[in-house]
């Protein structure tokens, strides 16, 4: 089992630029999980999927839409890209029923926006 | 509000002194405490899972033990390989989103 994946590694965008995060699981959870990590702040929680065809917003939701396209798949994307959204982005994943509450993280995309 | 406060936000050690990192909570309805290691450039990886007051699990240096306020992470004689950040998180109620501390950064020379 690959566990989460996420897609690209690195990115560097301009302001105004647009871009989609990938995001992929493979241990048939029905919840995924968008958050950002900034140094001092932790993990602020971006949007989330409670299960397949429903998706909501977290903590930190302005400038970011997802889509969640199967349940497997849950992809963030910045419409236009502001310096603010510099930063590291985990993907997330758990069961959410009798089998686990633990959340599983991806490797991370790191964010420049110029 | 619910709250997650870990200490200390960064500790040295050196190889083989003992210590404990603490995450103090304060929510109402807990139903679960995580504890995570993160290395640097990589996603936060699960170490445990917390249920109930008087809990305790391990896991080769590791000792996670939760109280009713707060869970320590004892590390027993840590190893340069150690050094890493240790989130710890909190599940409370209904809900499925967990509630993060910042994090304690630990460095463990040899």
């Amino acid at each position: 089992n690959a566990g989460v994946t996420q897609t690209p590694k690195f990115q560097v965008l301009k302001t105004g630029q647009s871009m989609t995060l990938q995001c992929a699981q493979d241990m048939n959870h029905n919840s995924m999980y968008w958050y950002r990590q900034d140094p001092g702040m932790g993990l602020r929680l971006i949007y989330y999927s409670a299960s397949e065809g429903t998706t909501d917003k977290g903590e930190v939701p302005n400038g970011y839409n997802v889509s969640r396209l199967n349940k497997r798949e849950f992809s963030l994307r910045l419409e236009s890209a502001a310096p603010s959204q510099t930063s590291v982005y985990f993907c997330a994943s758990s069961a959410q029923d009798q089998v686990g509450e633990t959340q599983y993280f991806g490797p991370g995309t790191r964010l420049l926006v110029l | 509000e619910d709250q997650v406060t870990q200490s200390p936000e960064a500790l040295r050690l050196q190889e083989g002194e003992s210590s404990s990192l603490n995450c103090s909570y304060t929510v109402s309805g807990l139903r679960g405490l995580f504890w995570y290691r993160q290395d640097p450039g990589k996603g936060p990886e699960f170490l445990f899972t917390l249920y109930s007051a008087g809990e305790e699990k391990e896991k080769e240096r590791l000792k996670a033990t939760l109280t009713k306020k707060e869970s320590f992470l004892h590390i027993t004689a840590p190893k340069p390989e150690d050094s890493a950040t240790y989130l710890c998180a909190v599940l409370v109620g209904g809900s499925y989103i967990p509630t993060f501390g910042r994090g304690t950064s630990l460095i463990v020379h040899p």
